[in-house]
This record gives C-alpha cells, sequence and structure tokens, in this order.
C-alpha cells in the first residue's frame, strides 16, 4: 500500500527549532517530487516546499531560510527541518506525493497525503 | 505568485442538488489544476487533475472543466458523503497555490 506517516509535531516556544519526518511506503520518495503543505487552525492549505528527485529543493517565501528539506533515501523518508519557529507556524503539516514519476519531467497535482502532524509555536 | 480565488466560499445544498464550485487564476495556467475534497480532521483527498481527469476511484458524479484561468467542478447528484471542503490548487510554478477553500452544507 502506498502510504506516508508524518511524525515530530509538538508544541514549541517561538525561535525555537523542530524537525518533522514523512515516511515513506509502497513507492520510493526519490523517484518523484515531495511536498510538504500546512493548514493552520481553520484556514486553507498552503504549499511549503518541495524536493525534486535530484535533490533540488523549493520553498515558499514565507519558510524560506528557516525552513529545510532534506531527504534520506536509504530511509525513504522526508525530513522538515524548520528553526527559527514564529506563532505564524502553528498549523497541521501534511506530507504529500506528486501523481506522475519525476522522470516525467513535469509538475503533478498530490495523489498521497500523509495524515499529517500538529505543530504549535507558542510560550 | 500565482493567486487562485474561489467562489462561493460557502455553498448550502441538499442532497440530489446539481453542485458547482468555480475557481479563478490571476493568470493563465493552462490545464494544470487540480480539486481536492478535505473533511474535518482529515488530508485532502485528490478528485480531479489536469483540470478535467478524474482520479482512479473517485466517482463518476463529480466532473471539471475549464482552461486557463476558469474552472469548475461539479458534482451531477449531491451524496450525503459530499460535504466536505473543496480547495483547487495550481500547479504550473511556484508557489504551488491553492484556493481559499469552498464548504458545502446541508441546506
Amino acid at each position: 500500500e502506498v502510504q506516508l506517516v508524518e511524525s515530530g509535531g509538538g508544541l514549541i516556544q517561538p525561535g525555537g527549532s523542530l524537525r518533522l519526518s514523512c515516511a515513506a511506503s509502497g513507492f520510493t520518495v526519490s523517484s518523484n517530487f515531495m511536498s510538504w503543505v500546512r493548514q493552520a487552525p481553520g484556514r486553507g492549505l498552503e504549499w511549503v516546499s518541495i524536493i525534486y528527485s535530484g535533490g533540488g529543493t523549493y520553498y515558499a517565501d514565507s519558510v524560506r531560510g528557516r525552513f529545510t528539506l532534506s531527504r534520506d533515501d536509504s530511509k525513504n523518508t522526508l525530513y522538515l527541518q524548520m528553526n527559527s519557529l514564529r506563532a505564524e507556524d502553528t498549523a497541521v503539516y501534511y506530507c504529500a506525493k506528486d501523481r506522475s514519476l519525476a522522470a516525467v519531467g513535469l509538475n503533478d497535482a498530490f495523489d498521497i497525503w500523509g495524515q499529517g502532524t500538529m505543530l504549535t509555536v507558542s510560550s | 505568485d500565482i493567486q487562485m480565488t474561489q467562489s462561493p466560499s460557502t455553498l448550502s445544498a441538499s442532497v440530489g442538488d446539481r453542485v458547482t464550485i468555480t475557481c479563478r487564476a490571476s493568470q493563465s495556467i493552462s490545464s494544470w489544476l487540480a480539486w481536492y475534497q478535505q473533511k474535518p480532521g482529515k488530508a485532502p483527498k485528490l478528485l480531479i487533475y489536469k483540470a478535467s481527469s478524474l482520479e482512479s476511484g473517485v466517482p463518476s458524479r463529480f466532473s471539471g472543466s475549464g482552461s486557463g484561468t476558469e474552472f469548475t467542478v461539479t458534482i451531477s447528484s449531491l451524496q450525503p458523503d459530499d460535504f466536505a471542503t473543496y480547495y483547487c490548487q495550481q500547479y504550473v510554478s511556484y508557489p504551488r497555490t491553492f484556493g481559499q477553500g469552498t464548504k458545502v452544507e446541508i441546506k
């Protein structure tokens, strides 16, 4: 079964750091474009970051310079390192997989999502 | 950034109704548009990709249309399981922006 499972969320003080994980099964993360999407309480969806099959990354302006997306191919797992956290980073964080294989070379819709992990930034 | 605007924000409808939600992009995105359904406390679920292609396993009462800057998703006969929030998303460029969502409520 194709599945994504996020972990690592919690309560952190402003200015702190946290690392989220997204473990994949049923497919190879390095063969797909993989993203993180977040949703603040009661709000809509916000795309955060992407990692390409070659390992390159891209970030939303709101997190660029503070968040780092990486991948461990041996563990088939993504990591989102979040530094200098702010109250406005409070959200459920989802990892999501593009429909198409990276070899196709095109962006695609997100066909598989994890269940999400909650990050709360508060003193 | 490409802005995605959905209308209406909330829609009240009854079981059996035909429902249409509109999504407008601030610039042309060709057909690089997806629709998602989200229920409270759950992850979004892909319904439509490339503006009009139905994702595997999604009921045929869902359909998508449009290209360029204006898109719609239609539910031909609303079912109890369809009461949820719907989001459009463009994936032609970064950031991959979402619409603000349309909540479909029971009338």
